[in-house]
């Protein structure tokens, strides 16, 4: 079955700090992996998927076969990241978008 | 309008009722989504369409109702609904079945079942 599963509810850190939202997966085949974010009063929207392997403001995530992790880091927050951020795993290949997704990180950077 | 619109933006019901959400999406894709949000649980996919096929059902109760009459428009028609059937209702498009994780959301409809 697949799972994933982000053990931060919460994450505050200061303007300029940096931040790694976690985020670890089960499954057994080769999922694709995404971070989605929902900035307040917006819709839900990709952040970034990790066969793409790009930065998108300022945000990275590495796929840890090993680790079965795909954690979301910054090196230098700030304040407008501020914002719910899903993990969300899909199964690979045609997968019809059936993504699966992590109860989700509220990230708050403080001034 | 551009991107994924849902109506309404709330409803309130009751349990016996019968009203249905509408999406509808401007993006030119082959493939909708109705994703659950609940509270304290993570989103769950209901259901899949793809060129107006249904592909999966992901063991959603009958009392939810999906129709694609075209690629472009996707209605959950709702009976009989519960109270924990309360929850926020997201729609979402993507391309298709190639690079299809990348799926584009309304902004929910939130339903309240009294």
């Amino acid at each position: 079955a697949q799972r994933v599963t982000q053990p931060e509810k919460l994450l505050s850190v200061f303007k300029g700090a940096p931040v790694e939202l976690k985020c670890n997966y089960s499954y057994s085949g080769s999922p694709e992996l995404f971070w989605y974010v929902q900035y307040s009063r917006q819709r839900l929207q990709l952040l970034l998927r990790h066969i793409s392997r790009e930065s998108i403001k300022g945000f990275t995530a590495d796929l840890n076969k090993g680790e079965t992790s795909f954690h979301l880091k910054k090196p230098f927050a700030q304040e407008e990241d501020s914002a719910m951020y899903y993990c969300a795993l899909g199964p690979g290949g045609t997968s019809y978008g059936k993504l699966t997704f992590g109860q989700g990180t509220i990230l708050t950077v403080h001034p | 309008e551009t991107g994924v619109t849902q109506t309404p933006r709330h409803l309130v019901m009751g349990m016996t009722n019968k009203k249905s959400l509408k999406c509808e999406q401007h993006l030119g894709h082959n493939a909708m989504y109705w994703y659950k949000q609940s509270a304290k649980k993570p989103l769950e996919l209901m259901f899949v369409y793809s060129l107006e096929e249904r592909v999966e059902n992901n063991s959603v109760p009958s009392r939810f109702s999906p129709e694609c009459p075209n690629s472009s428009h996707l209605f959950l028609h709702l009976h009989t609904l519960q109270p924990e059937d309360s929850a926020l209702y997201l729609c979402a498009s993507s391309r298709g079945t190639i690079l299809a994780g990348e799926l584009f959301f309304g902004e929910g409809s939130r339903l309240t079942v009294l």
